[in-house]
């Protein structure tokens, strides 16, 4: 079974600029969620997605928006990019919504260097 | 709110044991453990349910203790493959998953 598949793996983008990063769960998963990675900062929880819905949101501006496609794919848009957003973008599927029973499978993250 | 994780780095020599601990200040329904090697994506350990239930993986086992809403996360006679970054994740009544900011291990022969 093909594992979660994050694309592009590396961007390098311009400040104000914007960048939508690409999510392919594992077969059969109907959540996707995303979380920023940044050194000291840990995995900061961006939003989940399931059945095309948002589910949860974390604490991010409105720069940070997300959508997900009937066949459970997701992406992840960030406008008006600034420095601060440089970071490691990891995106995790699993079956059911993110919960007590339900392990998350995580892609190999979107490397974004904002310049 | 993002729970605490300590210590923030660990370093040991083969075969010594540690424990990595979580603590929230909300009530939790369940914490998860997540072990992240240099430049890999973060892997899952396990799942710890309310009923402080003790679950174990090989030679890594962990509790949860509702009450005190905190985790620990044992790594028994430690191997080089356990080096890496490792989170807990929790849920509260927010329905969201938040992980800590990782406590790094290091295991040296």
């Amino acid at each position: 079974k093909a594992g979660v598949t994050q694309t592009p793996r590396y961007l390098i983008k311009t400040r104000g600029q914007q960048v939508t990063l690409s999510c392919s769960p594992i077969s059969g998963h109907r959540s996707v969620s995303w979380y920023q990675q940044t050194p000291g900062q840990g995995l900061q929880f961006l939003f989940e997605y399931f059945s095309e819905t948002q589910r949860n949101k974390g604490n991010f501006p409105g720069r940070f928006s997300g959508r997900q496609f009937s066949n459970s794919r997701s992406e992840m848009n960030v406008s008006t990019l600034e420095l601060g957003d440089s970071a490691l973008y990891l995106c995790a599927s699993s079956l059911e919504l993110a919960g007590p029973y339900n392990e998350q499978f995580f892609g190999p993250g979107t490397r974004l260097t904002v310049l | 709110q993002q729970p605490v994780q300590s210590p923030q780095a660990v370093i040991l020599r083969e075969g010594e044991d540690a424990v990595i601990n979580c603590s929230s200040s909300k009530a939790l329904y369940s914490v998860h453990w997540y072990r992240q090697k240099h430049g890999e994506a973060p892997v899952f350990l396990m799942i710890l349910l309310k009923g402080g239930e003790q679950k174990g993986h090989d030679k890594i086992s962990a509790s949860f203790n509702e009450k005190k809403q905190q985790s620990s996360l044992y790594l028994t006679a430690s191997q080089l493959s356990y080096s890496g970054t490792y989170f807990c994740g929790t849920e509260d009544d927010t329905d969201k998953l938040i992980f800590g900011t990782g406590t790094r291990l290091q295991v040296f022969p």
